[in-house]
């Protein structure tokens, strides 16, 4: 089974709430990403961490607020978020670029905005 | 252009058949090549990685071909659980990055 989880698997919110997507990875991996699946479109990737350091924002709204206390664990806190930020995010992780980097997805939460 | 496109199907099969899917990709610096399933409403899981050579893991075989920038995936004697969406994912910047690039799948169902 995956060793990367994710919680919670299902998220409503309002508008004005303020909630937190967490993802934790038993891999020994040092990079992990966010991505947001939305419905007839291909994985976007929204976040990469490798080492704890971010080197990749994809254009993402402030709304959006990631944050990488150790290489295991993700977070991505959420704030203000928009109808259209519904979607499936995915939490992944790899070893770091330069080497073998298959990435290994957690089972998601898929947030409803209302 | 996008970056990695794909059929989105679907490929409607009956059980035992041989199907194929392609991709192609628009960076002709990218270096690593993976085919990843996605089961409804579930998370993508690693099918097998392309390599230039091509390579074959059991019913599945994948090929390379860098000169068209295009991959495949072989399914041999298709069963019902191969039904899934199959999404063809390239290294945008070769092997620099960790940056991957999602095609938007390709949808299977394997009819009884």
């Amino acid at each position: 089974e995956t060793g990367v989880t994710q919680t919670p698997r299902h998220l409503v919110m309002g508008m004005t709430n303020k909630k937190s997507l967490k993802c934790e990875q038993h891999l020994g991996h040092n990079a992990m990403y966010w991505y947001k699946q939305s419905a007839k479109k291909p994985l976007e990737l929204m976040f990469v961490y490798n080492f704890k350091e971010q080197t990749e924002n994809n254009s993402v709204p402030s709304r959006f607020s990631p944050e990488c206390p150790n290489s295991s664990h993700l977070f991505l806190h959420l704030h203000t978020l928009q109808p259209e930020d519904s979607a499936l995010y995915l939490c992944a992780s790899s070893h770091p670029a330069g080497t073998k980097n298959e990435q290994f997805f957690g089972p998601g939460t898929r947030l409803t905005v209302l | 252009r996008k970056e990695v496109e794909q059929d989105p199907g679907p490929f409607n099969v009956p059980e035992g058949a041989t199907v194929a899917f392609n991709c192609t990709y628009s960076n002709s610096a990218s270096q690593s090549f993976f085919w990843y399933r996605q089961d409804c409403r579930k998370e993508p899981k690693l099918l097998m990685s392309v390599y230039s050579s091509g390579n074959e893991d059991g019913r599945f075989t994948a090929q390379l071909n860098r000169a068209s920038q295009y991959i495949s995936l072989l399914i041999r004697d298709s069963k019902l659980s191969d039904s899934a969406t199959y999404l063809c994912v390239v290294n945008s910047h070769g092997g620099a990055t960790n940056k991957l690039i999602f095609g938007t799948g390709t949808l299977l169902a394997v009819q009884p």
